[in-house]
């Protein structure tokens, strides 16, 4: 089955423990991304990656890093994560139609 | 810059009537792509219909259709004979020029009575 999957699915944290969500996708898509999704703002991009070793800033990019060493991964990395970071995060993965295609999200409190 | 208006922050419709949610967009380029998605209280996001800039038919797929009036710039999303499992988030999404990001209308929560 094609499908786009994150790990894990819900995450309570405190302020300042890094923490990685994984994501990954079986589709060979080239492209991938992050979003976070706020109550009254809708997805925002966080990071994207056109292909391997590819990266990007979209518009919330502050305090999130990320990784594409292999095609299949994206990984969503928080440094030092702090309560405003509390959000649902989506990864996504594109095929060359312009379809993206959205993993079932992480929901991650900092406290 | 790209801009999506969702202004229906909630609908309400009773099943198997048909409901539409409206969507619209600010863009000055003339390849676009306009995208609805649903989102359930479990949270996924689930692709539902897709509409190019240069297509000249409406998209439809299953009990979707877009209702895509270009010189409007509205792309307003059409549920025919809605179920109960319909209730939900809709956004409504337009992909930006270098397929770099979609840019998400706030969305519109439908609810499906009985």
């Amino acid at each position: 089955e094609a499908q786009v999957t994150q790990n894990p699915r819900y995450l309570i944290t405190v302020t300042g423990k890094k923490l990685t969500v994984t994501c990954s996708q079986n589709m060979n898509h080239e492209y991938m991304s992050w979003y976070r999704q706020d109550p009254g703002l809708g997805l925002r991009q966080i990071y994207y990656s056109m292909n391997v070793e590819v990266t990007d800033k979209g518009d919330v990019p502050e305090g999130y890093k990320v990784s594409r060493k292999e095609k299949r991964n994206f990984p969503l990395i928080l440094e030092s994560p702090s309560p405003n970071q509390t959000s649902l995060y989506f990864c996504a993965s594109k095929e060359p139609g312009g379809t993206q295609y959205f993993g079932p999200g992480t929901r991650l409190l900092v406290l | 810059a790209q801009k999506i208006t969702q202004t229906q922050p909630g609908m309400f419709v009773q099943e198997k009537e048909a409901v539409t949610l409206d969507c619209t967009y600010d863009t000055s380029d003339q390849s676009y792509g306009l995208f609805w998605y649903k989102q359930p209280s479990s949270g996924e996001m689930i692709f539902l219909i897709y509409q190019g800039s240069y297509d000249e038919q409406n998209a439809t797929e299953g009990r979707y259709s877009l209702n895509f009036q270009k010189a409007r710039k509205s792309a307003n999303l059409v549920i025919s004979a809605s179920q109960l499992g319909d209730s939900a988030m809709y956004f409504c999404a337009m992909r930006e020029p270098g397929f770099q990001k979609l840019v998400f209308g706030t969305g519109t929560r439908l609810l499906v009575s009985p």
